[in-house]
């Protein structure tokens, strides 16, 4: 394991359908986050995970998604009845505990 | 909440010429951290300042971190085409949420 994998790396799906995205993190790593990236701007930060326990998530955050950890290990970012303005570049990140944030390479959602 | 400015937004810039992006915070900072997104590609960490006027080099880049902890700069000098790119300035928030800046991105005409 020499980085973060995140799977698919593109997704098209139509809007109002689910989708499913992972992250598998660095092995050793106990901490990490979702964040969102569209074109030109920075990432968005979308929620954080220490170990199996979600401790926050943005406001931005709709009920339709949700993260889990359920292991501490892996992690999920499920977006219920996708709409058009979820189109984005999710990145997934993970670091230990006072050291950098390691990103993969994203996944790239287009809701048509 | 917590947010950082950088400046410029944009900048294009003849090879070997100077780069300087500059990234500010309405608060003091414990840390900040320089990131680089190349096109097509996710944030790589660059480095990271802890000190107040610490002052950082790695080859051609240099990070400055201000003395007030609330704004830090990075340099590049005699820009390549390699250099081309976002850059990022990220601060945590608490004790573990990165927060990231709007991004400079860079264009490096050869």
């Amino acid at each position: 394991d020499t980085g973060v994998s995140q799977n698919p790396r593109h997704k098209i799906t139509k809007r109002g359908q689910n989708v499913t995205f992972r992250c598998d993190p660095i092995s050793e790593h106990n901490r990490l986050y979702w964040y969102r990236q569209t074109l030109g701007q920075g990432p968005e930060f979308l929620t954080y995970f220490q170990n199996e326990a979600q401790l926050e998530k943005s406001r931005l955050l709709s009920d339709r998604f949700s993260a889990e950890r359920p292991k501490g290990s892996f992690s999920t970012l499920e977006i219920q009845r996708t709409e058009q303005g979820d189109s984005a570049m999710y990145l997934c990140a993970s670091s230990s505990m006072t050291a950098e944030a390691f990103f993969g390479q994203g996944t790239r959602l287009t809701v048509v | 909440g917590q947010q950082v400015m950088q400046i410029p937004q944009y900048q294009h810039v003849q090879e070997g010429e100077d780069f300087t992006t500059y990234c500010n915070s309405s608060t003091t900072l414990s840390n900040i951290q320089w990131y680089k997104q190349r096109p097509g590609g996710h944030p790589v960490f660059l480095i990271q300042l802890v000190k107040s006027g610490e002052v950082k080099k790695q080859k051609r880049l240099t990070f400055q971190f201000g003395e007030a902890k609330k704004n830090s700069s990075l340099h590049i000098t005699a820009t390549q085409t390699t250099d081309v790119g976002t850059y990022f300035c990220a601060v945590t928030s608490g004790t573990y949420k990165y927060i990231f800046g709007t991004g400079t991105r860079l264009k490096v005409l050869a």
